[in-house]
C-alpha cells in the first residue's frame, strides 16, 4: 500500500512569490489533515478535510493560506504572498475515520520543507 | 497556549536501561493519547495510544502510562536500543472528530 505523499519535498522561494505545495493521501482514507513544524517547536495543526469539505481549519495562519481537495483525493496547500514566518516543515496525514485515528494515529507524508528568504 | 506540553528537549540513555519520554496536558477534555516517533526527513509514525479509561498500555518494549489527575503521561522503552534514537511527540485528542494536538517533541539519544 503506498503511503502518504508529499511534493515537494524541498521549497525555497522568496518573500511574496506564490508556492503549492501538494499531497496524495492514501487512498481510501477519507480524513485529511495539514500540520507545519516550526524549528523545534510543535506539530501545529493547520486544517482537517472529510473527503472534499473542510471539517475545521481553525489552525490556519491567515488567509495567505488556501486549501483545496479536489475530489476528495488529493490535496494542495498553497500559500500567497509567502512571508518570513511560514518557513518550516509542512506535513500532511491522512486516517480512514475518526474513530481509527484516535486509536492507531495518522499516517503522516514525509513533509515539505519550505524556507522563505 | 499549548495544550500538550513535552519540557524536556532531550534525553540521552545508555543501551539496555530504560527511557522514560514525559508528557503534560492541560485541556481535561482529552480522552486520547497517542505517541509518535519520528526519524531525521521523515514523517512522525504512530508508535502506540491509549485511551482515558485506561492508566497503561503496553505494546512490547513500549509501554505507556496515563495520570488523569495529574494531567501527565509518560512513555517507557524498556530496553532502549540504538534504533530508538528519535524525536518522540506526545499528541492528544478528543472524541468526537476534534483535531489531535501534538507537543514539541523529545529528542532521545541511546548511546551503544
Amino acid at each position: 500500500e503506498a503511503g502518504v505523499t508529499q511534493f515537494p519535498s524541498h521549497s525555497v522561494i522568496e518573500k511574496g512569490q506564490t508556492v503549492t505545495l501538494r499531497c496524495d493521501p492514501i487512498s481510501g482514507h477519507d480524513n485529511l489533515y495539514w500540520y507545519r513544524r516550526v524549528m523545534g517547536k510543535e506539530i501545529k495543526f493547520l486544517l482537517h478535510f472529510v473527503k472534499e469539505s473542510k471539517q475545521d481549519e481553525s489552525g490556519m495562519p491567515n488567509n495567505r493560506f488556501l486549501a483545496e481537495r479536489t475530489g476528495g483525493t488529493y490535496s494542495t496547500l498553497k500559500v500567497q504572498p509567502a512571508e518570513l514566518e511560514d518557513s518550516g516543515v509542512y506535513f500532511c496525514a491522512s486516517s480512514p475515520g475518526q474513530g481509527e485515528a484516535q486509536l492507531y494515529g495518522y499516517t503522516f507524508g514525509s513533509g515539505t520543507r519550505l524556507t522563505v528568504v | 497556549d499549548q495544550q500538550v506540553k513535552q519540557n524536556s528537549p532531550s534525553l540521552s540513555v545508555q543501551e539496555g536501561r530504560i527511557s522514560i519520554l514525559n508528557c503534560d496536558y492541560t485541556n481535561s477534555m482529552f480522552d486520547y493519547f497517542l505517541w509518535y516517533k519520528k526519524y531525521p526527513a521523515e514523517g512522525p509514525t504512530f508508535l502506540i495510544s491509549i485511551s482515558s479509561i485506561k492508566d497503561k498500555n503496553e505494546d512490547g518494549r513500549f509501554t505507556v502510562f496515563l495520570n488523569k489527575s495529574a494531567k501527565h503521561l509518560s512513555l517507557h522503552i524498556v530496553p532502549s536500543q540504538p534504533g530508538d534514537s528519535a524525536v518522540y511527540f506526545c499528541a492528544a485528542s478528543q472524541g468526537g472528530g476534534f483535531k489531535t494536538i501534538f507537543g514539541a517533541g523529545t529528542r532521545l539519544f541511546v548511546k551503544a
